[in-house]
């Protein structure tokens, strides 16, 4: 098993709709997961990060961790056009590198 | 803040050519680390250091790949000779790892689009 595995996609969402990202990990990375916005041809942003189980918001962005699971996505409410991006989970394990999944494509359709 | 500095942008040398990437991690960040970014597999860790002390190189493809951290505000990632399978984005990343540093963030470059020909 991969440490930090996407859906690929590519993922499309109607404008002011909900954009669901997901994520799962293995043990090796369990610490904490955070996840960036990759537009085309920059650099990944940190959107949000998140280590307890549970949701996290922030605006429009709701992380979600479920340990037990082994799961975390992303909602985004309300997507905008401008939400159209990669999307990148990473984890944390007990080394203090970040490893990152593959990517999710998303285009939110005007 | 001027956030991660990376040079140059965009690079395109010939096989067997010596390249150089250069970083200006964020001022007060205590770790800087090199991802390469390709397609077919993603953002890769070639190397990270913290307190300009190399922690873990087990990324680096192969001897062709050297990093150093000569001091707290730059680093380099050197290629030689460079392989037309080096292509790819070449991403610096800085931190401040601070306790356990779980909720440390990291915040990347602009990086450097390399095109070995």
């Amino acid at each position: 098993q991969k440490e930090v595995e996407q859906n690929s996609g590519p993922l499309s969402v109607p404008e002011g709709a909900i954009a669901s990202l997901n994520c799962t990990y293995s043990d090796r990375v369990s610490q904490s997961f955070f996840w960036y916005r990759q537009y085309s041809g920059k650099s990944p942003e940190l959107i949000m990060s998140i280590y307890s189980n549970g949701d996290k918001e922030d605006g429009r962005f709701t992380a979600q961790l479920n340990k037990a699971s082994q799961y975390v996505s992303l909602l985004i409410r309300d997507s905008q056009p401008s939400d159209s991006a990669t999307y990148l989970c990473a984890g944390r394990g007990s080394a203090r590198q970040l490893t990152f999944g593959s990517g999710t494509q998303l285009t939110v359709l005007p | 803040d001027a956030g991660v500095i990376q040079s140059p942008r965009h690079e395109v040398t010939e096989m067997g050519q010596e390249v150089t990437l250069r970083c200006k991690p964020i001022s007060g960040h205590n770790s800087l680390f090199w991802y390469r970014q390709t397609m077919m597999r993603g953002l890769e860790l070639l190397i990270y250091f913290n307190n300009n002390v190399p922690i873990d190189d087990s990324g680096m493809p192969e001897d062709r790949f050297s990093a150093k951290m000569p001091n707290a505000s730059f680093s380099t990632l050197k290629i030689q000779p460079s392989e037309p399978r080096d292509s790819a984005v070449y991403f610096c990343a800085s931190s401040l790892a601070v306790g356990r540093g779980r909720d440390e963030k990291l915040f990347f470059g602009s990086g450097t689009q390399l095109s070995v020909l």
